[in-house]
């Protein structure tokens, strides 16, 4: 079975260009994340999807970053313009809402704004 | 709201040895799930085990063990017989029964398997 996948896997630009990543969960999970990992710490919550709704959105800076998950499979996070605050990691993650709820991550997009 | 707090920002160990990764955690809610994930250099985080709120054992998973101490709010990950491989980040995580499906993680230790 297919885990998370993401791409790119690494992204360098220049401050005030867009960029976008894009997240493939994995089959048959309804419920889609998007965390922001700064260096050296936990992941944050930008937003969350059931299906194709956005369902927590709280934590999404929309000013600059927008998310969408059309036909509620795979989903692109883009942000627009970039800043130089936004360097990190970002995880896509889904989950079943198994027994646990765990999640299933992705291994990452790291971005890095010069 | 949850709140995960890991005080060890950094673990060295003797391969072989075991280890105890350190989590205390805060929340408000009865019914709540712990985890635990390994993030390798590679970036992916990785599960690796659960504990319920109202599990009555402590949960095991091979070399991986949750020492759970409700009281306390502690939940931490023991790691028996470490092997080099074992050298990553770990995170603790908790849910809570609201926003039932989000994540609350710890900072992180790193843990270094020395040979």
């Amino acid at each position: 079975e297919a885990g998370v996948v993401q791409s790119p896997r690494y992204k360098i630009i220049e401050k005030k260009q867009p960029v976008a990543f894009w997240c493939n969960p994995i089959s048959g999970h309804n419920t889609l994340y998007w965390y922001l990992q700064n260096l050296g710490q936990g992941p944050e919550l930008l937003i969350r999807y059931e299906n194709e709704e956005a369902v927590d959105d709280s934590q999404l800076p929309k000013d600059r970053f927008s998310a969408e998950r059309l036909k509620g499979v795979d989903s692109t996070l883009k942000i627009q313009p970039a800043e130089l605050g936004d360097s990190a990691v970002y995880l896509c993650a889904s989950s079943s809402g198994g027994p646990h709820g765990e999640l299933f991550f992705g291994e990452g997009s790291r971005l890095t704004v010069l | 709201a949850q709140k995960i707090t890991q005080t060890q920002p950094g673990m060295f160990v003797q391969e072989k040895e075991a280890v105890t990764l350190d989590c205390t955690y805060d929340t408000s809610d009865q019914s709540y799930g712990l985890f635990w994930y390994k993030q390798p250099s590679s970036g992916e985080m990785i599960f690796l085990i659960y504990q319920g709120s109202y599990d009555e054992q402590n949960a095991t998973e091979g070399r991986y063990s949750l020492n759970f101490q409700k009281a306390r709010k502690s939940a931490n990950l023991v790691i028996s017989a470490s092997q080099l491989g074992d050298s990553a980040m770990y995170f603790c995580a908790m849910r809570g029964t609201r926003g039932a499906q989000k994540l609350v993680f710890g900072q992180g230790t790193r843990l270094t398997i020395n040979p």
